[in-house]
């Protein structure tokens, strides 16, 4: 299994600013990934932190809009750029290991006025 | 993209009585996951299953792979409240990223 800690755990920004989540991992993972959840609703995959290169965003996410660090095999951020109401929702980080179980950071809700 | 539908979406028991969960996926699937999100929390893991017809308990929890590989579910005997939340199945997709499904929410009440 794989402890993840996740800061902040809440924010209420204004629209135009920008965020940066951050995600910590007890141990060292290859693979990470960010979803997003909107209240009630199923998770959507935002894109694979790759450590050492970029990250690989799925369709309707750009870089521009949510880059990614991945400095080491522990740590990645995401920062939401430039948001807008419609970013409100709860960001989370994951790890998978090596056995392909997922493990979950407890989340980031964010609140875009 | 791979489609995962769950059925129901959202289903209320009494504690006590019987409760599933099923996923059913366009294709044929290499393997099926499940987790476990409480109100306000964050998914859980809860099984892996890899083999046609698998079938795999865990406490009153009991999931099933089907034959032909291409739909799950999960059935909960005796609910209880602490059975309360939302039950997502995952379905691996290209470069093994997980497509999750769209959920069942489950309320349970004394």
């Amino acid at each position: 299994s794989a402890v993840i800690s996740q800061k902040p755990s809440r924010d209420i920004c204004q629209r135009g600013t920008s965020l940066t989540i951050q995600c910590q991992v007890d141990s060292q993972v290859t693979m990470m990934f960010w979803y997003r959840q909107q209240p009630g609703q199923s998770l959507t995959l935002i894109a694979t932190a790759n450590q050492g290169s970029e990250a690989t965003y799925e369709s309707g996410f750009v870089i521009d809009k949510f880059p990614i660090s991945r400095p080491n095999l522990t740590f990645s951020t995401l920062t939401v750029s430039n948001m807008s109401p419609e970013d409100s929702s709860i960001y989370l980080c994951s790890v998978r290991t090596v056995s392909y179980e997922q493990y979950f950071g407890p989340g980031t809700r964010l609140t875009v006025t | 993209g791979q489609q995962v539908m769950q059925i129901p979406q959202y289903q209320h028991v009494q504690e006590g009585e019987d409760f599933t969960t099923y996923c059913n996926s366009s294709t044929t699937l290499s393997n099926i996951q499940w987790y476990k999100q409480r109100p306000g929390g964050h998914p859980v893991f809860l099984i892996q299953l890899v083999k046609s017809g698998e079938v795999k308990k865990q406490k009153r929890l009991t999931f099933q792979f089907g034959e032909a590989k291409k739909n799950s579910s999960l059935h909960i005997t005796a609910t209880q409240t602490t059975d309360v939340g939302t039950y997502f199945c995952a379905i691996p997709g290209t470069a093994s990223k997980l497509t999750f499904g769209t959920g069942t929410r489950l309320q349970v009440t004394l």
